[in-house]
């Protein structure tokens, strides 16, 4: 079975400082067309999930530039240039190249 | 507006059925490929199905393989999940979402609101 692993599993940050969340995958996810199928979603309280990030680096339509992925393979990274109030929620990051794909345990991310 | 509308959720006993719908507006529904995700109360995020946008290929989670059916009528934009043989473990929100191709592997860019499962005696 594949597992995704995220850390911290708990993030507490301050507004307009930066923040980084880790996830690691059992397997590579770096797809032979040279693509890695990593995503980033958002829950934030009381709502939804949103996508924030597909193919490991791409922002989706919407996704303030303040949001940057990077990694490849087996390791990836989410990026938050400058905290805002509004970014607090779970992050979950989802292997998307084994069906029916796997997401991670989520990464809560709260206000100090 | 782009939108997604789940119904069907309810409260059913272990061993019953549910079936739950998705109505799709704002966009060519046939385009698109589309997903089930659900979330136990508490709990994280799990994709249980999803559907090619033509319906061609589909996929499932081991967890729910041979006891649940999606299915898409692309002249109603509807989504469907039919749940059988449903367990306690079913219990959750079950959203529906659109892929932003008409594959179905990444990029899960538009969700429904979810329609709440209750799977008890």
């Amino acid at each position: 079975d594949i597992v995704m692993t995220q850390s911290p599993l708990s993030l507490p940050v301050t507004p307009g400082e930066p923040a980084s969340i880790s996830c690691r995958c059992s397997e590579s996810l770096l797809h032979r067309n040279g693509y890695n199928y990593l995503d980033w979603y958002l829950q934030k309280p009381g709502q939804s999930p949103q996508l924030l990030i597909y193919s490991g680096s791409t922002r989706a339509s919407g996704v303030p530039d303040r949001f940057s992925g990077s990694g490849s393979g087996t390791d990836f990274t989410l990026r938050i240039s400058r905290v805002e109030a509004e970014d607090v929620g779970i992050y979950y990051c989802m292997q998307t190249l084994h069906t029916p794909g796997t997401f991670g345990p989520g990464t809560k991310v709260d206000i100090k | 507006e782009v939108q997604l509308l789940e119904s069907g959720g309810g409260l059913a006993q272990p061993g019953g059925s549910l079936r739950l719908s998705c109505a799709a507006s704002g966009f060519t529904f046939q385009n698109y490929g589309m997903a089930w995700v659900r979330q136990a109360p508490g709990k994280g995020l799990e994709r249980v199905s999803a559907i090619h946008g033509s319906a061609s290929s589909s996929y499932y989670a081991d967890s729910v393989k041979g006891r649940f059916t999606i299915s898409r009528d692309n002249s109603q934009n509807t989504l469907n999940l039919q749940m059988n043989s449903l367990r306690a473990e079913d219990t959750g929100v079950y959203f529906c979402v659109r892929f932003f191709t008409s594959a179905i592997y990444y990029g899960m860019d538009v969700w429904g609101q979810g329609t709440t499962v209750t799977v008890s005696s």
